[in-house]
């Protein structure tokens, strides 16, 4: 399975964009790009995701690289209540139908969203 | 609403003693996982059943029995031989497909500290 690097912290000023980074340079053909986060002593909260195609839904938008060995997850206005722990993880889209669904979780990026 | 829950919050366990933490999903969802998460860390697979009356160890299960006689739930039991407990357990769920990109859905998360 293909690891995931990122910064482990980052502050950004309420209001304004925070732009979160990730580097998987070992990602293969068939694995996409997910996006969680984790309020403290809460479960992790699905965000979004994507294999090659820059994607957006309510919460983020996602930024793959044409080589597709980076990406970054942009909160467009960040909040007080976007300040989590935010994780990068690759998963295997696998033609098996019982194949095992690994989903390796790193120590992600601390956002703290600054008033 | 539909979502995941984790019962109890908290729990605590003296030496020797099994306890189980319950997980049960409204979601309809085919696939449920228990991780295990240590302080500054991401999370580490303990178990995962993909149907009903099946069910596979993660990176982690020495110490952790499970049961899926149902769908809807997936309970955990840390054994006696599990030498180090403490630490955060989240439950999550997620739909099965062939090219599995389906998102997994966390629950809250049961705290298990030891007397």
């Amino acid at each position: 399975d293909a690891k995931t690097t990122q910064p482990p912290s980052m502050d950004c000023a309420e209001g304004r964009a925070a732009n979160l980074p990730c580097n998987h340079s070992t990602i293969s053909g068939n694995e996409y790009v997910y996006w969680y986060r984790q309020i403290h002593s809460q479960g992790p909260q699905y965000i979004i995701h994507g294999l090659k195609n820059n994607e957006t839904n309510e919460m983020a938008s996602l930024i793959i690289t044409e080589d597709r060995k980076s990406s970054t997850l942009i909160l467009p206005h960040a909040t007080l209540r976007d300040t989590a722990v935010y994780y990068c993880i690759v998963r295997v889209a696998s033609l098996m139908k019982t194949s095992y669904d690994k989903v390796i979780f790193g120590p992600g990026t601390s956002l703290s969203v600054i008033p | 609403d539909g979502g995941i829950t984790q019962s109890p919050k908290y729990l605590f366990r003296k030496e020797g003693q099994n306890v189980t933490l319950s997980c049960e999903q409204n979601l309809n969802h085919d696939a449920m996982y228990w991780y295990r998460q240590d302080p500054g860390q991401g999370l580490r697979l303990i178990y995962y059943s993909q149907i009903v009356n099946d069910f596979q160890k993660g990176d982690i299960a020495e110490g952790y029995s499970v049961s899926r006689e149902k769908k809807e739930s997936f309970p955990l039991t840390v054994t006696s031989a599990q030498k180090n407990p403490t630490a955060f357990y989240l439950c999550a769920s997620s739909h099965l497909s062939r090219r599995m990109e389906q998102p997994q859905h966390f629950g809250d998360g049961t705290r298990l500290s030891i007397l």
